[in-house]
């Protein structure tokens, strides 16, 4: 079964609007969770690297104050996209590792279709 | 760096037949993972299969294995009979152990199965 939960799966909303959307490791701790977002076609490209208990690590581009994350439990990140843009529209999927060893995949949650009208 | 390279965009492969994925990879770092990760059009991104670079034989879950040739740098992922339901795009993906946890993705492939 599912070992990462993503709320919610589907967003259509208003231009000006802040969404948030959950990410959950349902039965381990996850220290760091990452965010990625994927145009059409394309490959995942990583947002931010959410760290528990300390800031988030962006990636070149990214606009911190535009996606707010936040790692407030070893279970829980949340990613706001403020003020929210069509341009913001696509698909966001948040990613956590289980704790032991390099083997360890990222496990995916199952994405959030964000539609900006 | 790194980088991971998919060089087929797409692919057909008739049912039951065998087909291949091409990655390669671009790495100085000497200890690092690679990873082969499904994403059917639903969205969800599944696990698949892992190839550390130090494990001498390549890795095999069920019908999926990975051709890793070390030194070539590359880390193909083999479909043996191929189903219906195999049709999705497909992400090999790096991890370096000098670079955290932090996944690099290649471009993609999508696969369609034909019946």
């Amino acid at each position: 079964g599912a070992v990462v939960s993503q709320h919610p799966s589907w967003v259509i909303c208003k231009s000006g609007t802040s969404v948030k959307i959950e990410c959950r490791s349902l039965d381990f701790q996850a220290t760091t969770m990452f965010w990625y977002r994927q145009f059409p076609k394309q490959s995942l490209m990583l947002m931010a690297t959410s760290n528990e208990g300390s800031k988030a690590t962006y990636e070149q581009g990214v606009e911190k104050d535009k996606f707010l994350i936040n790692h407030a439990s070893l279970t829980l990140s949340t990613l706001t996209v403020t003020s929210a843009h069509p341009e913001d529209s696509s698909f966001y999927i948040c990613s956590a590792i289980r704790l032991g060893g390099p083997n360890q995949p990222q496990h995916f949650g199952d994405g959030t279709r964000l539609s900006i009208l | 760096a790194q980088k991971i390279t998919q060089t087929q965009p797409g692919m057909f492969v008739q049912e039951k037949e065998a087909v291949t994925l091409d990655c390669t990879y671009d790495t100085s770092d000497q200890s690092y993972g690679l990873f082969w990760y499904k994403q059917p059009s639903s969205g969800e991104m599944i696990f698949l299969i892992y190839q550390g670079s130090y494990d001498e034989q390549n890795a095999t879950e069920g019908r999926y294995s990975l051709n890793f040739q070390k030194a070539r740098k590359s880390a193909n992922l083999v479909i043996s009979a191929s189903q219906l339901g195999d049709s999705a795009m497909y992400f090999c993906a790096m991890r370096s152990n000098n670079a955290g946890n932090m996944l690099t993705f290649g471009g993609g492939t999508r696969l369609m199965v034909k019946p």
